[in-house]
């Protein structure tokens, strides 16, 4: 079957980095998408990495690697309006997006 | 400024009504919508793809005589709830690709989503 996996919660510092991983399983591959969601909301385009190496967009960078079936996002200078859920959506050959169930950032003071 | 736009926004029913949720894709015509529901601490669950002119493809599980859905234009899409329960209290997300496919990124423009409380 298919799978994404990562962490349910994460909790970090403001200032400080956190890096969120995302390990995924599928049929097929076209590309991983990270997704930022505030509670209450639609959740918003992060990224899109499909060739291995790291994307850097701002605080914000992402490294996908195929090999290994791995992701991770990471989030520099972090602030309190970083806290929300991040999801890790990958396509899988027939261009559906498979989703993990999200990871939950606390950001504290 | 907004891509897509969901309407509305909040909707409150009475077990055993229905209720229609609007999604218009602002910026690009699309032949495709996907329908998603939300529940509370879980992530994205696909309900339906919906199709200009033709019928929507529903996912394994969902009623698609409960959940109806009408693409009748390139912009505009709409999911009915049918005889709503308090089990179907959840949050209801469309989102438009204007690259799906080959040669396309795929990257998803979400509405802003309509939160259904069943009472």
């Amino acid at each position: 079957g298919q799978n994404i996996d990562q962490p349910t919660e994460m909790t970090a510092t403001e200032g400080a980095i956190v890096q969120i991983n995302c390990t995924y399983q599928t049929s097929g591959f076209n590309g991983l998408f990270w997704y930022q969601q505030h509670a209450g909301e639609a959740p918003t385009f992060l990224s899109y990495n499909v060739l291995d190496g790291l994307e850097e967009k701002g605080r914000f960078s992402s490294f996908l690697s195929r090999s290994k079936g791995y992701s991770y996002l990471l989030l520099k200078e972090l602030q309190m309006k970083d806290s929300a859920s991040y999801l890790c959506a990958v396509m899988d050959s027939n261009y559906q997006l498979i989703w993990g169930a999200g990871t939950k950032l606390i950001i504290k003071p | 400024g907004a891509v897509v736009s969901q309407h509305p926004s909040w909707v409150i029913c009475k077990s055993g009504t229905s209720v229609k949720i609007e999604c218009r894709s602002l910026d690009f015509q699309a032949t495709t919508m996907f329908w998603y529901r939300q529940f509370p601490k879980q992530s994205l669950m696909l309900m339906a793809t919906s199709n200009e002119g033709s019928k929507a493809t529903y996912e394994q599980g969902v009623e698609k005589d409960k959940f109806l859905i009408n693409h009748a234009s390139l912009t505009l899409s709409t999911l009915t709830v049918t005889s709503a329960h308090p089990e179907d209290s959840s949050f209801y997300i469309c989102s438009v690709s204007p690259g799906q496919g080959a040669g396309g990124t795929g990257e998803l423009f979400f509405g802003e989503g309509s939160r259904l409380t069943v009472l």
